[in-house]
C-alpha cells in the first residue's frame, strides 16, 4: 500500500490553533481526506481536498498542495472534545483509500 | 442517510474456529466496500477492496484464504476469519462507497475480535 506520514502526537491547550501535517506518495493520487477517531469508535469524515488550496468547514480547515505532495488539517479554537486521533487518507486511482499513521491530539485545559 | 452497520460489534472465539463479520449499507447501494483492520493505537490498514459480484482485491501481505470476503449484494459484504489465532485479534472496520462524490466512504462501527 501507499505510505502516508503524520506526526504521532500533538499537544495543545484549549482555545489554541493546531496544524497536523500529512505527506503522501504521488503515484495514482487523486485526493486527500481527513478523519477523526475517538478511542474505540469508527472514523468520522472531516474534509476532503482534490484541488490545491484551503477548504474551510467551521473550526476545521484542510489544505492541499499537490506539487509538494503535502496537506494539513487546521483545527482552531480547540476544545477538550477535540482530543482524538486524526488520520489523513489518500484516494488512489479513484479506487481505494490508504490511511496515514495517525496523529493523537491531546487538548489540555 | 448513508448508514453502515456491522455485526457483531464484539466477538470472542477460540483458536482454530472461524468467525464471520457482516457489513451492511442500510440506506444506499454500496458499489464498493472496504475492509480494514486496526491494532490498538495504530492506523487503519486496508485489507481488501470488494466490489459487488466480483472477487475481492486483497492488499499485499493479506492472506486471501484466511480472510474470506464475499460481496454478495449491493448492501452486504462479509468477512470470514478462518482458523483464527490470537494474533488475529484486532478491530475490524468496514466502509462502503456508493455516494455521488468519489471520496465519500461511510464507516461501520467496527467489530472487536478477540481470539483466545
Amino acid at each position: 500500500g501507499q505510505s502516508l506520514e503524520q506526526p504521532s502526537e500533538v499537544t495543545a491547550v484549549e482555545g489554541a490553533i493546531v496544524q497536523i501535517n500529512c505527506t503522501y506518495q504521488t503515484s495514482g493520487f487523486y485526493g486527500l481526506s481527513w478523519y477523526q477517531q475517538h478511542d474505540g469508535g469508527a472514523p468520522t469524515f472531516l474534509s476532503y481536498n482534490a484541488l490545491d488550496g484551503l477548504e474551510e468547514t467551521g473550526r476545521f480547515s484542510s489544505f492541499l498542495s499537490r506539487s509538494d505532495s503535502y496537506g494539513y488539517l487546521l483545527l482552531q479554537e480547540l476544545q477538550m472534545k477535540d482530543s482524538a486521533s486524526y488520520f489523513c487518507a489518500a484516494l488512489y486511482n479513484f479506487n481505494k483509500f490508504y490511511f496515514g499513521s495517525g496523529t493523537k491530539l491531546n487538548v489540555k485545559p | 442517510g448513508a448508514v453502515v452497520s456491522q455485526h457483531p460489534s464484539r466477538v470472542i472465539c477460540k483458536s482454530g474456529t472461524s468467525v464471520k463479520i457482516e457489513c451492511r449499507s442500510l440506506d444506499f447501494q454500496a458499489t464498493t466496500m472496504f475492509w480494514y483492520r486496526q491494532f490498538p493505537k495504530q492506523s487503519l490498514m486496508l485489507m481488501a477492496t470488494s466490489n459487488e459480484g466480483s472477487k475481492a482485491t486483497y492488499e499485499q501481505g493479506v492472506e486471501k484464504d484466511k480472510f474470506l470476503i464475499n460481496h454478495a449484494s449491493l448492501t452486504l459484504s462479509t468477512l470470514t476469519v478462518t482458523s483464527a489465532h490470537p494474533e488475529d485479534s484486532s478491530f475490524y472496520i468496514c466502509s462502503a462507497r456508493g455516494g455521488r462524490q468519489t471520496y465519500e466512504q461511510y464507516f461501520g462501527p467496527g467489530t472487536r475480535l478477540t481470539v483466545t
